[in-house]
């Protein structure tokens, strides 16, 4: 059982749309982060969230923390080539682990120009 | 470039071959995290330490597998008697454990290939 569902799986759209990704569970979590990832790199942190509720944005990505801190969502503003990437939400289980971040499966984008 | 480094970036070993890796994390924090990554998945959980103690395990982590960090710095990954299952990308990831929520930094992995 995953932890942590991200939807959808994989998203190709044309360069200008908006989407947006989703990471649900049934669980709740302390704090939880949006990081992006390359074939081949390791992942790159893009926003850590921890209020119930809080938003952050970074540019034209938008995040959100549900209220009841057991999921969240990304959206992307008039996506461009470069948003291209694997997304990945991570979180650390509330009154769990300190250390063991749970990560999602990925949302995989492509953005075509 | 002051981010996490891992090496090597690339390894290939034959089945049955130690290996090892190392993980020099930022250099301030204190808690340093190995993750495995398999194609198609997120990253899962190995261990991680605080300074130079090993907090915690995951079941993941077989007898083959050992971790270190002598020195509470860099950390060293070894797995002994490699299988065509362990091949894998190997994060590694280090955090500053503050009075707040500490956020995971990652390295560039270690793409290990087992024939």
């Amino acid at each position: 059982t995953q932890l942590l569902e991200q939807s959808p799986q994989f998203l190709s759209i044309q360069e200008g749309e908006n989407l947006t990704v989703y990471c649900n569970s049934s669980s709740v979590f302390s704090s939880l982060q949006w990081y992006r990832q390359e074939p081949g790199e390791g992942p790159v942190l893009l926003v850590t969230v921890v209020t119930g509720g809080e938003v952050k944005k970074l540019k034209r990505l938008t995040f959100q923390f549900g209220d009841a801190r057991k999921d969240s969502s990304l959206h992307i503003t008039a996506a461009q080539p470069g948003d291209t990437g694997l997304y990945l939400c991570a979180g650390l289980l509330y009154g769990g682990s300190q250390g063991n971040l749970i990560f999602g499966k990925g949302t995989k984008l492509s953005v075509k120009p | 470039d002051t981010g996490v480094s891992q090496d090597p970036r690339h390894k290939i070993t034959k089945r049955g071959q130690n290996v090892t890796f190392r993980c020099d994390p930022i250099s301030e924090h204190n808690r340093l995290y190995w993750y495995r990554q398999t194609l198609g998945q997120g990253p899962e959980f190995l261990t991680y330490f605080q300074n130079e103690a090993q907090l915690e395990k995951s079941r993941l982590l077989s007898d083959r597998f050992s971790a270190e960090r002598p020195k509470g710095s860099f950390s060293t990954l070894e797995i002994q008697r490699t299988e065509q299952g362990d091949s894998a990308m190997y994060l590694c990831a280090s955090s500053f454990r503050g009075v707040s929520t500490d956020t995971q930094y990652f390295g560039p992995g270690t793409r290990l290939t087992v024939l």
